[in-house]
């Protein structure tokens, strides 16, 4: 069974330009997560879908940022206009279930992570 | 203070070794640790978990939760070079499934 997959895997874009990442969950898995590390931080929550729905975005950083989620499949985080401080690695995750308990972790696969350097 | 300390190392060990890897925290609503293992250039991957206090053992791993002192350790008996990676630990609680993690600490297991 394919994991979960990220395009692309690395992008190097200028100020100002636009970028778009794209996640494929596991087949079959409802939830899909964003994340983000900057170098030498923490990853942090971005947002959250159930299927096609927005669950959580609390984590995006502003309105340059946008998310999609087609048909409760795919996915897609634009950046525009992409900043500086953008930089860092978009990591994706998908779970087939969501405890409210917190078991998240107990369930979520990661992809490889998308690396966007904004120079 | 940030919710959850840890060191990033790197830490360096020979072939064999008893690692211990720690993560401290301040929220005490948090009821479910998690460590992941992340290899260069890959995504995190979930290692082990446990809920509440306690110990959980799993072939060479150990995930250690002392919620009194709001710490938690991983061990990892006979270290392997193949066990050389970042180790990130994870927690959520408190009426959130949204993981609050660690920065990582770098793994260097030498032969």
């Amino acid at each position: 069974e394919a994991g979960v997959t990220q395009f692309p895997s690395h992008s190097v874009i200028e100020k100002g330009q636009t970028v778009t990442l794209r996640c494929d969950p596991i087949s079959g898995h409802d939830n899909l997560y964003w994340y983000r590390r900057v170098m030498g931080k923490e990853i942090k929550f971005l947002l959250h879908f159930v299927k096609e729905s927005k669950q959580d975005e609390s984590g995006m950083p502003n309105n340059r940022f946008l998310a999609e989620r087609t048909g409760g499949t795919y996915s897609t985080l634009k950046v525009q206009p992409a900043e500086l401080e953008d930089s860092g690695v978009y990591f994706c995750a998908s779970s087939q279930e969501r405890r409210s308990s917190g078991g998240l972790g107990t369930e979520a696969f990661f992809g490889q992570g998308t690396r966007l350097t904004v120079v | 203070q940030k919710e959850v300390e840890q060191d990033p190392g790197p830490l360096s060990v020979p072939e064999g070794a008893i690692v211990s890897l720690n993560c401290t925290y301040s929220n005490s609503a948090f009821q479910y640790f998690m460590w992941y293992r992340q290899y260069s250039r890959k995504g995190p991957e979930l290692l082990m978990y446990t809920y509440s206090s306690g110990n959980k053992e799993d072939g060479r791993f150990t995930a250690q939760v002392d919620k009194s002192s709001k710490y938690i350790s991983l061990f990892i008996r006979d270290s392997q070079p193949s066990d050389s990676a970042t180790y990130l630990c994870a927690m959520t609680g408190g009426g959130s499934y949204i993981p609050t993690f660690g920065r990582g600490t770098s793994l260097i297991v030498h032969p």
